[in-house]
């Protein structure tokens, strides 16, 4: 397994506003990935965060809403951009160990709230 | 993205009674993981499945490959207080890494 950091744990943004998520690991992972839980709800994948090229967004999800940087092997930040309530949510970043990605390992969370 | 529906949505169950749920879904998967979430946490890994019919135990959790590969099951045997939580159900299609994740099953264990 691997142990996943992501900071801020939560925090309460204006709407208009941007907020950084980090994810840290503590070893080399080949995928990282960033998933949105609303609340009460299953998690929803936004995009593979790619190495040293442009993350791969699902269906739905753009990158000038969610920036995604991930500079080395071990860390990636998703970027929610101009926030409305509408984003206030959980957001997860996850790991994998292979390039199937046949284990994925999550971090504790970020919990966001847009007012 | 793809479609998994997991059954049922909730349980509330006695202490000591042995739970199921499934999880469907219309595509062929090539994977599939189950996760419990606690409140406040992210999902934490219980069991992985790589291969059609097979059938993985952690514990007293029991997890299967469905044979048509549109489905997956778990069980808990002899439930106890701790099982509460969400159980997801995560597939792997052929094609692309990114895993595809179930509705969710809801567990109350009554002591």
């Amino acid at each position: 397994s691997a142990v996943i950091s992501q900071k801020p744990s939560r925090d309460i943004c204006q709407r208009g506003t941007s907020l950084t998520i980090q994810c840290q690991v503590d070893s080399q992972v080949t995928m990282m990935f960033w998933y949105r839980q609303q609340p009460g709800q299953s998690l929803t994948l936004i995009a593979t965060a790619n190495q040293g090229s442009e993350a791969t967004y699902e269906s739905g999800f753009v990158i000038d809403k969610f920036p995604i940087s991930r500079p080395n092997l071990t860390f990636s930040t998703l970027t929610v951009s101009n926030m409305s309530p509408e984003d206030s949510s959980i957001y997860l970043c996850s790991v994998a160990k292979s390039t199937n990605a046949y284990e994925q390992y999550f971090g504790p969370g970020t919990r966001l709230t847009v007012t | 993205g793809q479609q998994l529906n997991q059954s049922p949505q909730s349980m509330f169950i006695q202490e000591g009674e042995d739970v199921s749920m499934n999880c469907t879904s219309s595509s062929i998967f090539n994977t599939w993981l189950w996760y419990k979430q606690d409140p406040g946490e992210g999902p934490v890994l219980l069991i992985a499945l790589y291969k059609a019919g097979e059938l993985t135990s952690n514990g007293r959790l029991t997890a299967q490959f469905g044979i048509t590969r549109k489905d997956s099951f778990l069980n808990i045997s002899a439930s106890i207080p701790s099982d509460v939580g969400i159980y997801f159900c995560a597939g792997q299609p052929n094609t692309g890494n990114q895993f595809y994740f179930g509705t969710g099953t809801s567990l109350t264990v009554i002591p």
